[in-house]
């Protein structure tokens, strides 16, 4: 069975830091692009950032270049999102996506980790 | 504000069908790209539904559907029941912002 699995957020002050970690399973997860959406509290999906499989080239959406970095360790199946220079507006579920094959799709997801991003 | 519009809400009697429509432009939808369909169930992940415009995901009703045409794509819902509830967005790609795009979600009321 598929399993992503989120963790590192919680509470943080704007200008500060945190890392995410996703955790994967019952799967090749080296042989995925792997994607970070959020969610904002009561809003719609926005797409952050993706990775490609064995972590050569990434891309951002705009309001996140510059602020996070996404990384990948194949040898321990997990992906990460590097969070710096944290805003209030970043306060979102942030949930880890796999990209499925024949398409840009997202075909897996995991439950998400919530940041909050306050004073 | 979302690259790709739907409606807010659409509500349906158990048993009809509702339709969420999808507007893009010629960046993502109108260039080619497909468009893809999540179910979000109330404080659940999404669910990957509807891929590569029409093929429903593993385990979905055949009462869901999708389309494409243009610079839109709908998502119909035939014989609609009460766990259909759940906000659905759809999903694209866009080449002058390289990347994914998602729709604003539509949450589907079951009257």
């Amino acid at each position: 069975e598929v399993q992503l699995v989120e963790s590192g957020g919680g509470l943080i002050q704007p200008g500060g830091s945190l890392r995410l970690s996703c955790a994967a399973s019952g799967f090749s997860f080296s042989s995925y692009w792997m994607h970070w959406v959020r969610q904002p509290p009561g809003r719609g999906l926005v797409w952050v950032s993706r990775i490609k499989s064995d972590g050569a080239g990434t891309t951002y959406a705009d309001f996140v270049k510059g602020r996070f970095t996404i990384s990948r360790d194949n040898a321990k199946n997990t992906l990460y999102l590097q969070m710096d220079s944290l805003r209030a507006d970043d306060t979102a579920v942030y949930f880890c996506a796999r990209k499925g094959y024949g398409g840009k799709l997202l075909d897996a997801w995991g439950q998400g980790t919530l940041v909050t991003v306050s004073s | 504000q979302s690259v790709l519009t739907q409606p807010p809400s659409v509500s349906g009697a158990p048993g009809q069908m509702v339709t969420i429509s999808c507007t893009g432009a010629s960046s993502n939808i109108g260039a080619d790209y497909d468009v893809h369909w999540y179910q979000q169930l109330p404080g659940a992940a999404p669910r990957l539904l509807i891929f590569g415009n029409i093929n429903r995901a593993s385990g979905v009703p055949d009462r869901f559907s999708g389309s494409r045409s243009g610079t839109s794509a709908s998502l119909a819902i035939t014989g609609l029941q009460a766990e259909d509830e759940a906000d659905y967005y759809c999903q694209s790609y866009d080449n002058s912002l390289s990347g994914y795009v998602f729709g604003s979600g539509t949450k589907v009321n079951v009257l």
